[in-house]
């Protein structure tokens, strides 16, 4: 089945510890992305990938890392997490075509408390 | 400024009775603009991709359309089932980031 997969799913932690959340695709899509959601702000681009070792910012970047070394994985990185990162993270990927975006599909998501 | 506005933020509807949600961009070129479906505790699902003005995307009960400011998610005799946040997506061109709008929840009544 195709699918985009993210853990945990739900996580709570504290301020400054080092976390992860892996997020990996089986439809040898290029094209990879994070993004948080936020009541009354939507979904937020965190940062995005054209292809293997190739990242760049999106909209909310501050606070996060990525790394791209597989085609199937996209882990996103909070070196020292704040509770401001509180959110609810999704992952998401689709082919690269002439619209990046076209037929995005998305994982179900990871709810993130930081205290 | 929001480069994606959609309207209403909520909409409620009796079963069977049609209406329209509304998408308004400000990026001055669009290289794609996105519809998404999303139900609660669910990531987004996609529905459509609009490239230019004029176009339009039908599927089952849910039909898009595009203008140069706006585009517009008409429901047709809406379900139950179509209860979700539908979400709104723009792709400016020569940019390789995306921006979404809030959303517009919508409720069906049977």
């Amino acid at each position: 089945e195709a699918q985009v997969t993210q853990n945990p799913r739900y996580l709570i932690t504290v301020t400054g510890k080092k976390l992860t959340v892996t997020c990996s695709q089986n439809m040898n899509h290029e094209y990879m992305s994070w993004y948080r959601q936020d009541p009354g702000l939507g979904l937020r681009q965190i940062y995005y990938s054209m292809n293997v070792e190739v990242t760049d910012k999106g909209d909310v970047p501050e606070g996060y890392k990525v790394s791209r070394k597989e085609k199937r994985n996209f882990p996103l990185i909070l070196e020292s997490p704040s509770p401001n990162q509180t959110s609810l993270y999704f992952c998401a990927s689709s082919q690269t075509a002439f619209v990046l975006y076209n037929e995005q599909f998305f994982g179900p998501g990871t709810r993130l408390t930081v205290l | 400024e929001d480069q994606v506005t959609q309207s209403p933020e909520a909409l409620r509807l009796q079963e069977g009775e049609s209406s329209s949600l509304n998408c308004s961009y400000t990026v001055s070129g669009l290289r794609g603009l996105f519809w998404y479906r999303q139900d609660p505790g669910k990531g987004p699902e996609f529905l459509f991709t609009l490239y230019s003005a004029g176009e339009e995307k039908e599927k089952e009960r849910l039909k898009a359309t595009l203008t140069k400011k706006e585009s517009f998610l008409h429901i047709t005799a809406p379900k139950p089932e179509d209860s979700a946040t539908y979400l709104c997506a723009v792709q400016e061109a020569g940019a390789n980031n995306l921006f979404f709008g809030t959303g517009t929840r919508l409720t069906v009544i049977p």
